[in-house]
């Protein structure tokens, strides 16, 4: 059964970097895509961007500029970094794996698998 | 960027009630369409992908159907379990989520 589990810490400062992880168990990183989504308290979700495994990556335009996303295979880790924080970016951040399948010749995209989410505060 | 907009926002229905969710891509997304269910606190889970197939292990009172901008979302008669929170999310251009449809009982 695959797991999710994002980590990192929970309070960061304005105008810091935060950096979270997620683990991957019972599945192998390979083949997959690897994504964050986040949530500020009472509102929808936001794709923030994903890793492919073979690193290869693809990020929301809005937050283009401020995201990294990085994946280590050989320890069934990928990672986020968001830089410049501020208060708009406190959230729960999940953790996400996607996947491509193919139907009539077109390859169809969802997200099957979510970390339990962590949240992020932002504040001094 | 492709803007997703569900109606309605939230809605009330009783258990057993047949409800149906539109969402509404600014253009068309072919069937890049995926269905999530979020309860409180939780993680969503995915229902529906390719805009109308049932993830494993969703009972099929769940289904969705559409293409080009126009989508739904239909259950069947509602569970108690079904009272959540209802997201459209493409995957044609990058990925954008629709702000969402609370679904209340009546």
């Amino acid at each position: 059964q695959v797991q999710l589990q994002e980590s990192g810490p929970g309070l960061v400062k304005p105008s810091e970097t935060l950096s979270l992880t997620c683990t991957v168990s019972g599945a192998s990183v390979s083949g997959y895509y690897w994504s964050w989504i986040r949530q500020p308290p009472g509102k929808g979700l936001e794709w923030i961007g994903y890793i492919y495994y073979t690193g290869s990556t693809n990020y929301n335009p809005s937050l283009k500029s401020r995201v990294t996303i990085s994946v280590d295979t050989s320890r069934s880790q990928f990672s986020l970094k968001l830089s410049s924080v501020t208060a708009a970016d406190t959230a729960v951040y999940y953790c996400a794996r996607g996947l491509t399948t193919e139907m009539n010749g077109s390859y169809y995209y969802y997200i099957d698998v979510w970390g339990k989410g962590t949240t992020v505060t932002v504040s001094s | 960027d492709i803007q997703m907009t569900q109606s309605p926002s939230s809605l009330s229905a009783s258990v057993g009630d047949r409800v149906t969710i539109t969402c509404r891509a600014s253009q068309s997304i072919s069937s890049y369409l995926n269905w999530y269910q979020q309860k409180p606190g939780k993680a969503p889970k995915l229902l529906i992908y390719a805009a109308s197939s049932l993830q494993s292990g969703v009972p099929s009172r769940f289904s969705g159907s559409g293409s080009g901008t126009d989508f739904t979302l239909t259950i069947n008669s509602l569970q108690p379990e079904d009272f959540a929170t209802y997201y459209c999310q493409q995957s044609y251009s990058t990925f954008t989520f629709g702000q969402g449809t609370r679904l209340e009982i009546k």
